[in-house]
């Protein structure tokens, strides 16, 4: 069965600093990688996919498949970046998503 | 386009009590998903459904939850009877292919749900 790890909590850094949030995954398969987003009070939403390798507000993440990870990376971070961050995966072809447990994202002034 | 609707927003109920949840998907997602989020965790797959057909239920502890979508729109989700460890956030999500590529899911606001 799949499974999704993200092993920090939180990540509290100051405005301007580099953020990495840490994904990884099990997966036998070909999987495809996903990063969703929650803004306080806002539902949850997609952030990036891996297939698309597009840059969003900033953030990129790479599928590293011989580590197994999916790390989302921002070279500045903005207090607006404060939010749940959560790391999902579905088998390639299928839709169901495999959540890992989330990470709180506080960027200080 | 709207977004996904969820009923209620809040529900509290006492344990061995029955409740259900509504969701009604983005107008022509032919996939809708439910979904249990439990306080400090991902959100964790309970079923999904292609159309009105259910396509994975293998989450779903079925002596007491049970899901429908009559006529492939609109779903509920039901718990009959709760349990104190049923408290979390009930998500229902709808998604479709675009030009055969999918995009990933579009999310509604939840429904909490406190089991006392």
């Amino acid at each position: 069965a799949q499974r999704v790890t993200q092993p920090e909590k939180l990540l509290s850094v100051f405005k301007g600093a580099p953020v990495e949030l840490k994904c990884n995954y099990s997966y036998s398969g070909s999987p495809e990688l996903f990063w969703y987003v929650q803004y306080s009070r806002q539902r949850l939403q997609l952030l990036l996919r891996h297939i698309s390798r597009e840059s969003i507000k900033g953030f990129t993440a790479d599928l590293n498949k011989g580590e197994t990870s999916f790390h989302l990376k921002k070279p500045f971070a903005q207090e607006e970046d404060s939010a749940m961050y959560y790391c999902a995966l579905s088998k390639m072809g299928r839709r169901a998503l495999t959540f890992g447990s989330g990470t709180r994202l506080q960027v200080q002034p | 386009e709207a977004g996904v609707a969820q009923s209620p927003r809040y529900k509290i109920i006492e344990k061995r009590q029955s409740v259900a949840f509504w969701c009604n998907p983005i107008s022509g997602h032919a996939t809708l998903y439910w979904y249990q989020q439990i306080l400090g965790q991902g959100p964790k797959l309970l079923i999904q459904f292609q159309n009105n057909g259910v396509v994975d239920d293998s989450q779903l502890p079925k002596d007491r939850f049970s899901a429908e979508r009559l006529k492939g729109v609109d779903s509920t989700l039901k718990i009959q009877p709760a349990k104190l460890e049923d408290s979390a956030v009930y998500l229902c999500a709808s998604s479709q292919l675009r030009q055969g590529v999918f995009y990933g899911y579009t999310f509604g606001s939840g429904t909490r749900l406190t089991v006392v």
